[in-house]
């Protein structure tokens, strides 16, 4: 079947700009998951959703960082006056549930790059 | 709070060599223990994962890793090592029970496989 799914695959913007990017993730998982790879900085953790509970927000850098799930499927997330410090990898994973022993599967991401 | 340590930035090994990758991991409790792989340009590919009972898990393309609970590791290895694993691996953690749902990964390694 259909993996994870992101878009743009690349996003140039200048300083200031907001930005939206986009998770499609697999169909029938519950838990999308936002990741920030950053050179040098590994992995970092953003923010995850599951189901219609409330989403954990807890790795989010700054409130210019902000992400919506619409009917349990599709995620957008949105940085707001980007900063060149923003430029990263943006990584979207999905699983069946959140926590357990599911793996999480990864989309390919989406590399901004803040001018 | 919960943490991965991939002591090697780097390892080299020359093809049909053993190849081992090392991750110590800190976590309350028992963990859930999960390996990625990530080729240049894409997303990070599942593994193996670590659940409970037999401390050898068997993965895909050949990779084993072992579980050690008194050690806190699960070091990846694969007995005779391809061109093609060259890449970055990532170990990661996730605790059980309520603070199950975030899956902190370590720095990552890179592998590189000569012929």
């Amino acid at each position: 079947g259909a993996g994870v799914s992101q878009s743009p695959s690349n996003k140039v913007t200048e300083k200031g700009k907001d930005v939206e990017l986009r998770c499609d993730p697999i169909s029938g998982h519950t838990a999308l998951y936002w990741y920030r790879q950053s050179l040098g900085q590994g992995l970092e953790f953003l923010i995850y959703f599951q189901g219609n509970s409330a989403p954990d927000k807890s790795g989010l850098p700054s409130d210019r960082f902000s992400a919506e799930r619409t009917g349990g499927s599709v995620s957008t997330l949105t940085i707001q006056r980007t900063q060149q410090e923003d430029s990263a990898v943006y990584l979207c994973a999905s699983s069946i549930l959140a926590g357990g022993p599911d793996e999480q599967y990864f989309g390919p991401g989406t590399r901004l790059t803040v001018t | 709070a919960q943490s991965v340590a991939q002591p090697e930035d780097q390892v080299n090994v020359a093809e049909g060599n053993p190849l081992t990758v090392k991750c110590t991991y800190s976590v309350s409790g028992n963990p859930y223990l999960f390996w990625y792989v990530q080729y240049p340009n894409r997303g990070l590919q599942f593994l193996l994962k670590y659940i409970t009972g037999d401390n050898l898990v068997k993965g895909s393309y050949g990779f084993e890793a072992e579980f050690n609970k008194s050690q806190t590791s699960f070091h990846l290895k694969k007995p005779s090592a391809l061109v093609s694993d060259s890449a970055l691996y990532f170990c990661a953690v996730r605790g059980r029970g309520t603070a199950g749902n975030k899956l902190t990964f370590g720095g990552g390694t890179r592998v590189l496989v000569k012929p």
